[in-house]
């Protein structure tokens, strides 16, 4: 079966300081990847999603970037964070291919406080 | 108008009673539809896919509405473990990896 696996799960940062946040996905190949923020009591906003290694859609122009460097390996980063980049991080995979309806599944998201 | 729109609630409603949630989608083109739901600080989980005819998973029951663009959640017998907010899903991308767009959820609390 498949698993995805986000980390850390908790994070307390500096404003300015970097972040690289990790997922990666088992038990599949080739999946859709997506990165979410969900800020506190809000809906969720899709940030970056990519249909393969090395191929990312943006989104929301913002100082966040990601990466995908292997298959069923997924990195958001920023290089100097910002107080509005508080909120939690969502990690997600779909199937791909099809006709888009496939739903996706989350990891168990990144709680990132700004201070 | 938002992609897809849903009451934010508070539904508070007792242990054994039926609720029902609506949801609107604005683009009619929509191919995909999907019920999930999220437990305070914690990641969505898929509830139920929904189909064009209707379908059902034991206390859950999801129709679709093309002509009006809307999506329902019917949740019978309601338990305490119920108490979540439930977000309206809808893919406005037809063949697009890009894929879903995610309701602001409505919030569902069982009381004793």
């Amino acid at each position: 079966s498949q698993t995805i696996h986000q980390w850390p799960a908790t994070l307390v940062q500096p404003v300015g300081s970097p972040l690289s946040l990790e997922c990666t996905v088992e038990g599949t190949s080739n999946p859709n990847l997506y990165w979410y923020r969900q800020a506190a009591g809000r809906g969720l906003q899709l940030l970056f999603y990519s249909i393969g290694i090395d191929q990312i859609s943006s989104e929301v122009p913002q100082n966040l970037s990601a990466s995908r460097p292997q298959d069923r390996q997924f990195i958001l980063s920023s290089k100097k964070l910002l107080l509005s980049d508080s909120g939690f991080y969502l990690c997600a995979w779909s199937v791909s291919g099809g006709a888009g309806n496939q739903p996706q599944h989350f990891g168990d998201g990144t709680r990132l406080s700004i201070l | 108008r938002k992609e897809v729109e849903q009451d934010p609630g508070p539904f508070n409603v007792p242990e054994g009673a039926t609720v029902a949630f609506n949801c609107t989608y604005s683009n009619s083109a929509s191919q995909s539809f999907f019920w999930y739901r999220q437990d305070c600080r914690k990641e969505p989980k898929l509830l139920m896919s929904v189909y064009s005819s209707g379908n059902e998973d034991g206390r859950f029951t999801a129709q679709l509405n093309r002509a009006s663009q809307y999506i329902s959640l019917l949740i019978r017998d309601s338990k305490l473990s119920d108490s979540a907010t439930y977000l309206c899903v809808v893919n406005p991308y037809s063949g697009s990896a890009r894929q879903l767009t995610f309701g602001s959820g409505t919030q569902l609390t069982v009381l004793p």
